[in-house]
C-alpha cells in the first residue's frame, strides 16, 4: 500500500455531468500530481501542486477540467460538462520535497462516461 | 513536444527466458524512471537513472541508461509469471518533477 488514497474507485456518469474526485496524498507530502490514464496509454500529466499552490497545468487540462489543493493536504479534481472522451483512469501521486524523487500513485479513479 | 516511446508495444515471454525492452526519447532526457504496473494496478516506482551510461540492477534486473540520454532499456533474465504487468519508462524534468511516460510495453509469461 502506498498511503495515497483516491475517491471514489470507480465512477460512472452520463454526457454533461459534473463529477468530483479526491485525492489524498501520504502525510506530509508536499507535492501533488495528477495524470490521466487511458486504455492502453501510459499515464499522461494534467496538473500538479506545490502545498496549496497550483504550478503547473497541460494543455490537456481543458476549462472544463479544476482541480484545488486548497489546504496543501487532500486535492479535488472537478470535471465539468462530461463528456465521453473524458473516460479514463485518474492518477493522483505524492512526492516529498527533498527527497528522493519517487513518486508514489494512488489506485486511481475510473470514470466511464456514458 | 517530447515524445517517449517504447518498444515493443507488447512482449510474450516464455518463462525462465530473458527479455529487453527500449525507451527512445525525441529529446535529450532529464532522468528516466522505471515503473511496474500489474494489470488492475497503479504505477509501482522501480528505479531511477540520472547519469549517462548508468547500469543499475536489482535482482533479475538490470536497467541502463544511454550515453547520449536519449535512450533507456530494461533487461529482465530468468523470467517469472510475477513479472508480468505493463513496464514504464519516464522522463522526469527536474522543474516540478514532472513525468512524460511512455506507452508502456507489456508483458506476459508463458509457464
Amino acid at each position: 500500500d502506498t498511503g495515497v488514497s483516491q475517491d471514489p474507485r470507480h465512477k460512472i456518469t452520463k454526457r454533461g455531468q459534473n463529477v468530483t474526485f479526491r485525492c489524498d496524498p501520504i502525510s506530509e507530502h508536499n507535492r501533488l500530481y495528477w495524470y490521466r490514464q487511458t486504455l492502453g496509454q501510459g499515464p499522461e500529466f494534467l496538473t500538479y501542486f506545490q502545498n496549496e499552490a497550483q504550478l503547473e497545468k497541460s494543455r490537456l487540462l481543458s476549462d472544463r477540467f479544476s482541480a484545488e489543493r486548497p489546504k496543501g493536504s487532500f486535492s479535488t479534481l472537478e470535471i465539468q460538462r462530461t463528456e465521453q472522451g473524458d473516460s479514463a483512469m485518474y492518477l493522483c501521486a505524492s512526492r516529498a520535497e527533498g527527497s528522493t524523487d519517487t513518486q508514489y500513485f494512488g489506485p486511481g479513479t475510473r470514470l466511464t462516461v456514458l | 513536444g517530447q515524445q517517449v516511446m517504447q518498444i515493443p508495444q507488447y512482449q510474450h515471454v516464455q518463462e525462465g527466458e530473458d527479455f529487453t525492452t527500449y525507451c527512445n526519447s525525441s529529446t535529450t532526457l532529464s532522468n528516466i524512471q522505471w515503473y511496474k504496473q500489474r494489470p488492475g494496478g497503479h504505477p509501482v516506482f522501480l528505479i531511477q537513472l540520472v547519469k549517462s551510461g548508468e547500469v543499475k540492477k536489482q535482482k533479475r534486473l538490470t536497467f541502463q541508461f544511454g550515453e547520449a540520454k536519449k535512450n533507456s532499456s530494461l533487461h529482465i533474465t530468468a523470467t517469472q509469471t510475477t513479472d508480468v504487468g505493463t513496464y514504464f519508462c519516464a522522463d522526469r524534468k527536474a522543474a516540478g518533477n514532472k513525468l512524460t511516460f511512455g506507452g508502456g510495453t507489456r508483458v506476459l509469461v508463458k509457464p
